[in-house]
């Protein structure tokens, strides 16, 4: 089973201007969620998709924003970056199994950087 | 509101062993993770622990709960160099319905000849 793809890896944009990251969950995974990933803020969650609704959201601005699609693969959008903002993102998809054990699998993620 | 916290860095020689310390606030947790990432990758699942038993062992990696303290350790045993990366703890909790994931900061550990 191929596991979670991440599109691009790396990606230099300058400020002012917005980016598409792209994620392919593993095959039957319903739940995709994205992080941001700094050596100075560590590990945030930034949201949850689950069938193409989104169910949690993480405190980031209005600026972040991402969807899902019928099947399943997720897209998030970055408007007018800004310098804070380069960092790893990372992808995560999971079953989503209802009371049980629902471990995310993680993807390579995408290096941002924002000049 | 939920917080999970880990030291920031640990050095250990190889061969020693290491412990990673985690503490978490939300007692309704149903699982606790343990998440290995290494330089440019993604995180890994490493292992975890139903937030009803005490103790896990799996191979060189013990993992202890004390759910009184809301306290979370990794244990990994005669530690090698390919084990230096960061590690993530992680607490699943119901919430609006669903499982929700909380990730802590992440501990650096590396490990020296």
């Amino acid at each position: 089973k191929a596991g979670v793809t991440q599109t691009p890896r790396y990606l230099i944009k300058t400020r002012g201007q917005q980016v598409t990251l792209s994620c392919s969950p593993i095959s039957g995974h319903r739940s995709v969620s994205w992080y941001q990933q700094t050596p100075g803020q560590g590990l945030q969650f930034l949201f949850e998709y689950f069938s193409e609704t989104q169910r949690n959201k993480g405190n980031f601005p209005g600026r972040f924003s991402g969807r899902q699609f019928s099947n399943s693969r997720s897209e998030m959008n970055v408007s007018t970056l800004e310098l804070g903002d380069s960092a790893l993102y990372l992808c995560a998809s999971s079953l989503a199994r209802v009371a049980s054990y629902n471990e995310q699998f993680f993807g390579p993620g995408t290096r941002l950087t924002v000049l | 509101g939920e917080d999970v916290e880990q030291s920031l860095f640990l050095s250990v020689r190889e061969g020693d062993s290491s412990v990673i310390n985690c503490t978490y606030t939300d007692s309704s947790s149903t699982y606790l993770y343990w998440y290995k990432q290494e330089p440019g990758a993604g995180l890994q699942l490493l292992t975890y622990i139903f937030s009803n038993m005490d103790m896990k062992q799996d191979q060189r990696l013990t993992v202890l709960l004390n759910k009184k303290d809301k306290h979370l350790s990794l244990r990994i045993a005669d530690t090698q160099t390919g084990d230096s990366a960061i590690y993530f703890c992680a607490e699943s909790f119901w919430d609006g319905g669903y499982n929700k994931l909380i990730f802590g900061a992440g501990t650096r550990l590396a490990v020296h000849p």
